[in-house]
């Protein structure tokens, strides 16, 4: 079975500051890794996603995330955040069976202060 | 904007009754997913359409049912409706097939369903 572990419910940072997002998986066979960002009374949007290759993945807006096989860890990373990246942020782990499905965390609440 | 469509955006209904959400796909994609985010907590899937048939499905009792159209649109039907269905629902596509990769599901906007 796979699970998901957002470690973090709610992390508030200043405008302008550095900010991690941690994500954990669990799984028993290889997965796929995904950062998706919810705006409020929105749907989500992609922001970056691990398929192969490189650890380090760079997304949409300034976001990466690197990919820690021995810590099954993808955490999200951005150097500088701005006022615009309040939002929910989600982490997915996706397992291709015959069927394409998602698993996703609870989600970590980012509020960026001015 | 992902291309994919939901309605309505908001509903409510009595528990009891039953309800028929709407999605439409992106262009070019043939597979549909839906899932369902209660308040406070990540999206759950609930079940996936190809080719117009489900083949795969989550955690969910038999009240919850879909289809799909020849179009790739689809539907989320819910009869006997409780308290606990209120929540976002949201309809994601992709492109699949038995021996190509599809790793990316693309989310509509959602429906937000009050159960009372």
């Amino acid at each position: 079975a796979q699970s998901v572990t957002q470690l973090d419910s709610q992390v508030p940072v200043f405008e302008e500051a550095p900010v991690e997002l941690r994500c954990n998986y669990s799984s028993s066979v290889s997965v796929y890794l995904f950062w998706y960002v919810q705006y409020p009374n929105q749907g989500l949007q992609l922001l970056l996603k691990y398929l192969s290759g490189s650890t380090l993945v760079k997304g949409i807006n300034g976001f990466e995330a690197e990919f820690n096989k021995s810590q099954t860890s993808f955490h999200l990373r951005k150097p500088s955040v701005h006022i615009s990246d309040t939002a929910e942020y989600f982490c997915a782990v996706s397992v291709l069976y015959n069927f394409n499905k998602f698993y996703f965390g609870s989600g970590t609440k980012l509020n960026v202060k001015p | 904007e992902t291309g994919v469509t939901q309605s309505p955006t908001h509903l409510i209904k009595t528990r009891g009754q039953q309800v028929t959400l709407r999605c439409s796909s992106q262009s070019g994609h043939n597979t549909v997913s839906w899932y369902q985010q209660a308040l406070g907590q990540g999206p759950q899937f609930i079940f996936q359409y190809y080719r117009e048939e489900e083949n795969g499905r989550g955690n969910f009792p038999p009240r919850f049912s879909g289809l799909q159209f020849p179009n790739y649109s689809s539907e989320l039907n819910v009869n006997a409706l409780e308290l606990d269905d209120s929540a976002l629902y949201l309809c994601a596509s992709s492109q699949f097939a038995p021996l190509v990769r599809s790793e990316t599901q693309y989310f509509g906007p959602g429906t937000r369903l009050l159960v009372l």
